[in-house]
């Protein structure tokens, strides 16, 4: 199993700029996640999704979309970037239990 | 609005030595998780603690949950420099109807010196 795995590792945006952000697991998992982490803050979540067609708003939403048609993929996308969205971008999977979550190895997203 | 609380955020200490890391929560939670980070890399599980009174061991670390207190904590004994690392404790207020996800606190930077 390759696990969560997300792409780009790096990217640098423009003020203004759209990218999307990918993420898949292969674990079967309904649970899915995004959270940025930025210095001194720790990690803040940003959109959630407890099954294919299921999205939802968590703390620090703004500036963010979400889709989830499918188990294995939860991208996120930037429709018109910012420097505040300037972070460390994570995924993040587990089953329905959420015992236990897997976390990708991280985008960094700088927006000049 | 569940918050998390950890202190110190930063620890300087040597090797050999012991210390412990504080998470205090807000709200009534049914899990409190404490993860790991290297610098530039993502996150590692350490422990899951699930109730009451909940100890958890791996080699020099030990997780302990008080969740009449609110209050984990994350024993170091004799410390060694492969421990230097920042760590998150983090609380997912889970229910079984798959709502929200976790609130992490903002780290504890620890340095192991010589």
């Amino acid at each position: 199993n390759a696990g969560v795995t997300q792409t780009p590792k790096f990217q640098v945006l423009k003020t203004g700029q759209s990218m999307t952000l990918q993420c898949a697991q292969d674990m079967n998992h309904e649970y899915m996640s995004w959270y940025r982490q930025d210095p001194g803050m720790g990690l803040r979540l940003i959109h959630y999704s407890v099954g294919a067609g299921i999205t939802d708003q968590g703390e620090v939403p703004n500036g963010y979309n979400v889709s989830r048609s499918t188990t294995e993929d939860f991208p996120l996308r930037l429709l018109s970037a910012a420097p505040s969205q300037t972070s460390v971008y994570f995924c993040a999977s587990s089953d329905r239990t959420r015992l236990e979550q897997y976390f990708g190895p991280g985008t960094r997203l700088t927006v000049t | 609005e569940l918050k998390v609380e950890q202190n110190p955020l930063f620890l300087s200490m040597q090797e050999g030595k012991n210390y412990t890391i504080y998470c205090n929560y807000s709200t009534t939670s049914d899990r409190l998780y404490w993860y790991r980070q290297d610098p530039g890399k993502s996150l590692e599980s350490l422990f899951v603690l699930l109730s009451n009174g909940a100890v958890k061991q791996e080699g020099r670390l030990m997780a302990s949950l008080d969740t009449k207190a609110r209050l984990s904590t994350l024993h170091i004994t004799a410390a060694v420099h492969d421990l230097s690392a920042t760590y998150f404790c983090a609380v997912d207020t889970y229910s079984g109807g798959g709502a929200d996800g976790l609130t992490f606190g903002k780290g504890t930077h620890l340095i192991i010196q010589p």
